[in-house]
């Protein structure tokens, strides 16, 4: 069974400082993993969806890499800014999971501080 | 605009009820899913569908039932049957193709009172 855990459960920077967050699965065999951000009482917001065969993708401030051989995924924000502050959610999707069904991390909570 | 559109955002039940949570999507998308996220913990599957007239029970479906009926949508329903359905439920879809991205709705919160 898949199990996916983000450590930190919650984390507190100043304003400008990089975000560092990461995201570990147990089984090896994912078709992708994809991470999303969630403000409170909200859905999810895609933010970047990385392919098994890639080894991060970048938009903007973000950068999201991935190693399936060690099980881990970092999500690096650049110089964050106080709009980042809100829950970042990662999720994995196996080759062979049914219903292509997304196996979901706990989440970090990020809070930057102006 | 496309996306998934969930509605009521706010719900209360009372003992004994049965409550449907809509969800509507114009993304063209042939898989639909619903999640149910409660605090200090991740996103659980409740149903999920892949095409229309077909769906299947994720980890936590007792006490919930679904329908598929067309492309666009894929009501929740929440049976007297669930002992503890407060919580905020979330549904998805994503395509075949562009990697199986998924997409969310804004959720809707469930209080029973």
């Amino acid at each position: 069974k898949q199990e996916v855990t983000q450590i930190p459960a919650a984390l507190s920077v100043p304003e400008g400082e990089n975000l560092v967050l990461n995201c570990s699965f147990t089984d090896s065999a994912i078709y992708n993993l994809q991470w999303f951000r969630q403000d409170p009482g909200k859905g999810l917001t895609s933010l970047l969806l990385i392919q098994s065969s890639q080894r991060e993708q970048t938009s903007g401030r973000l950068n999201a890499s991935l190693d399936k051989s060690s099980g881990r995924s970092t999500l690096y924000i650049a110089a964050s800014q106080p709009g980042d502050s809100a829950t970042y959610l990662c999720a994995v999707r196996l080759l062979k999971a049914a219903g292509n069904k997304l196996t979901f991390g706990g989440g970090t909570r990020v809070l930057v501080k102006p | 605009d496309g996306g998934i559109t969930q509605s009521p955002k706010y719900l209360f039940r009372k003992e004994g009820q049965n409550v449907t949570l809509s969800c509507e999507q114009n993304l063209n998308h042939d898989a639909m899913y619903w999640y149910r996220q409660d605090p200090g913990q991740g996103l659980r599957l409740i149903y999920y569908s892949q095409i229309v007239n077909d769906f299947q029970k994720g980890d936590i479906a007792e006490g919930y039932s679904v329908s598929r009926e067309k492309k666009e949508s894929f009501p929740l329903t929440v049976t007297s049957a669930q002992k503890n359905p407060t919580a905020f439920y979330l549904c998805a879809s994503n395509d075949r193709g562009a990697g199986l991205e998924a997409f969310f709705g804004q959720g809707t919160r469930l209080t029973v009172v």
